[in-house]
């Protein structure tokens, strides 16, 4: 999935522990997201970045915080897992701010998390 | 609530037959709708998209029909082959462009 790597890609923990999934990109995009994937509820938006230090809420961020320290680098950490949390997550990036025409969201490969 | 609904769960289709998926949305601060193809293992790709001041949108074998009025899109998927089985995503993007909303997914497998 060119030019992005999640890790880890599979994980299991228990509830209550805390976990960091990293999206690691090698497009020097500056925009970044995380989403999470349910059956039935399609693909929805965490957090995202808009450049490093820079993040803002999605329509599911509770629970949730992100970094991005650089460039290349989005982390998404579930302070304490919830077993709610078991979901597949993947992270994207885009060029530009505007999401349409030839600005698409390329995805990562996702990373299955299960919360005990 | 979900904003983007989409149908069917699940479909199967002969090969050379013809897969049609419906979304409706509710928000009309969408205006731009892009479909996601997604097989198992990765992440979804973009297939293909539309703009609400177009009604049908034709690449190769996919097209998008948009009825604005009705407030619904759907994708057809000509010829079907087996390797068109995946999941499909239908999406809609808010008038900031910085947000996309997507359909629960609808998962096609193509019978040979």
């Amino acid at each position: 999935d060119a030019g992005i790597t999640q890790s880890p890609r599979h994980k299991v923990t228990e509830t209550g522990t805390p976990v960091t999934l990293r999206c690691h990109q090698t497009e020097n995009h500056r925009y970044m997201y995380w989403y999470r994937q349910d059956p039935g509820h399609g693909l929805r938006l965490i957090h995202y970045s808009y450049g490093v230090k820079d993040t803002d809420k999605g329509e599911v961020s509770d629970g949730y915080s992100v970094s991005r320290s650089k460039t290349e680098d989005f982390l998404l950490t579930l302070e304490s897992a919830t077993s709610s949390q078991t979901s597949v997550y993947f992270c994207a990036i885009s060029e530009r701010a505007g999401l349409s025409g030839a600005n698409v969201l390329t995805f990562g490969a996702g990373s299955r998390l299960t919360v005990l | 609530q979900q904003q983007v609904k989409q149908s069917p769960q699940s479909l199967i289709v002969q090969k050379g037959g013809i897969s049609i998926i419906n979304c409706a949305y509710e928000n009309t601060a969408f205006d731009y709708f892009p479909w996601y193809q997604q097989f198992p293992g990765k992440g979804p790709a973009l297939l293909i998209a539309i703009r609400p001041d177009v009604s049908e949108k034709k690449e190769g074998r996919f097209t998008i029909s948009f009825n604005k009025s009705a407030k619904q899109f759907s994708l057809h998927i000509m010829d079907s082959q087996p390797g068109d089985s995946a999941t499909y995503f239908c999406a809609a993007l808010n008038n900031a462009g910085n947000m996309l909303t997507f359909g629960g997914g609808t998962r096609l497998m193509v019978k040979p």
